[in-house]
């Protein structure tokens, strides 16, 4: 089972509401992701979990608040967000990175999110 | 973050065709992936690399990891129609961080 479950799939919010994303994944993976992918572009990683901290923050706005709250589950609680926050959030897993193989990281199918 | 150069851009083919497509980086990587990604969808691995030099197949698709591992490219042979999508790199750092080529376009024409 590679599966990586993403909730909800589709999210419309106000740039005053407060909502989560949620991700689960439970092949046993250490290390898990959340990315931002706008319209024809890359993934592009913004925070990094490893054994349930948070290890890298790629100089994500605050208004972005992830939450890893056990092994399997991974959240981003969002607040005041932008119109140009709208995009697909992508969460990911992968083994800890032990120099050998199978250290590949496995995605979800997204939140798309659009900020009215 | 670190960006991954991909080309081709885009590639119009004939079905049957075959496609090739790269991704170079200026920093070294210890893994290179290659996903492929559906509209709407998230990436889905299609092959996973892991030392310099190597060279794995998946069906059609075989890819290579750069001798510098800095490099890797990506070729699909006979291409099908459900061969369409957007093509990915990644590579992998001695972190836990992925980071993602410009993508390639694939349309196959019947």
């Amino acid at each position: 089972d590679t599966e990586v479950t993403q909730t909800p799939k589709h999210l419309v919010m106000g740039m005053t509401n407060k909502k989560s994303l949620k991700c689960e994944q439970h092949m046993g993976h250490r290390a898990m992701y959340w990315y931002k992918q706008k319209a024809k572009k890359p993934p592009e990683l913004m925070f990094v979990y490893s054994y349930e901290k948070l290890s890298i923050n790629e100089s994500v706005p605050s208004r972005f608040s992830p939450e890893c709250p056990n092994s399997s589950l991974l959240n981003l609680h969002l607040h005041a967000l932008q119109p140009e926050d709208s995009a697909l959030y992508l969460c990911a897993s992968s083994q800890e990175n032990s120099g050998g193989r199978n250290t590949e990281a496995f995605f979800g199918q997204g939140t798309r999110l659009t900020v009215v | 973050g670190q960006q991954l150069n991909q080309s081709p851009q885009s590639m119009f083919i004939q079905e049957g065709e075959d496609v090739s497509m790269n991704c170079t980086s200026s920093s070294i990587f210890n893994t290179w992936l290659w996903y492929k990604q559906d509209p709407g969808e998230g990436p889905v691995l299609l092959i996973a690399l892991y030392k310099a030099g190597e060279l794995t197949s998946n069906g059609r698709l075989t890819a290579q990891f750069g001798i510098t591992r800095k490099d890797s490219f990506l070729n699909i042979s006979a291409s099908i129609p459900s061969d369409v999508g957007i093509y990915f790199c990644a590579g992998r750092n001695t972190g836990n961080q992925f980071y993602f080529g410009t993508g390639t376009s694939l349309t196959v024409i019947p």
